[in-house]
């Protein structure tokens, strides 16, 4: 079956204007997460959904990042007024429902380049 | 607070020697415990979890790690590395004992096998 797919894969933009960042989970997952992979830095969390409960956004850097999720399934992640800081792999995961042990499945990630 | 700890950047072991990559964590809980590998250009994969038993888990490609509660350790291991195994390795926590399902992730440990 189809695995986690996010698009773009790479990004270029310029300082300041906004960006939207797409994450397809897999099938039946209803747990999907944000993560942000800088250069020689491990994985630092942004967002989650599950469910129709309350995204837990204690992870967004700054009120120019938000989320959301529609339909229980896609997922968009957009950053406003990019600054040269946001620039990083952007990683999408999803998890079955259930156990909170279920492991997550990434996606290939979206490049972002602020310049 | 949730934290893990990889000590070592980088590990570079001969093939067909045995490999550890380092990882220790700290949760107010229990932990829920992962590896994950990533290859160039690509997502990261799913290695192997510890939830709850038997100490030592066994995982994907040869690989398993030991939990040492006591010295809050998840180190990975294989008996013989190669080459293949060459990527950049993830060590995650999450505490069972909260409701975050979020992972927190070391700052990754790049593993390099030599022929």
């Amino acid at each position: 079956g189809a695995g986690v797919s996010q698009s773009p894969s790479n990004k270029v933009t310029e300082k300041g204007k906004d960006v939207e960042l797409r994450c397809d989970p897999i099938s039946g997952h209803t747990a999907l997460y944000w993560y942000r992979q800088s250069l020689g830095q491990g994985l630092e969390f942004l967002i989650y959904f599950q469910g129709n409960s309350a995204p837990d956004k204690s992870g967004l850097p700054s009120d120019r990042f938000s989320a959301e999720r529609t339909g229980g399934s896609v997922s968009t992640l957009t950053i406003q007024r990019t600054q040269q800081e946001d620039s990083a792999v952007y990683l999408c995961a999803s998890s079955q429902p259930g156990l909170a042990g279920n492991e997550q499945f990434f996606g290939p990630g979206t490049r972002l380049t602020v310049l | 607070a949730q934290s893990v700890a990889q000590p070592e950047d980088q590990v570079n072991v001969a093939e067909g020697n045995p490999l550890t990559v380092k990882c220790t964590y700290s949760v107010s809980g229990n932990p829920y415990l992962f590896w994950y590998v990533q290859y160039p250009n690509r997502g990261l994969q799913f290695l192997l979890k510890y939830i709850t038993g038997d100490n030592l888990v066994k995982g994907s490609y040869g690989f398993e790690a030991e939990f040492n509660k006591s010295q809050t350790s998840f180190h990975l291991k294989k008996p013989s590395a190669l080459v293949s195994d060459s990527a950049l390795y993830f060590c995650a926590v999450r505490d069972m004992d909260t409701g975050r399902r979020a992972l927190t992730f070391g700052s990754g440990t790049r593993l390099q096998v030599q022929p």
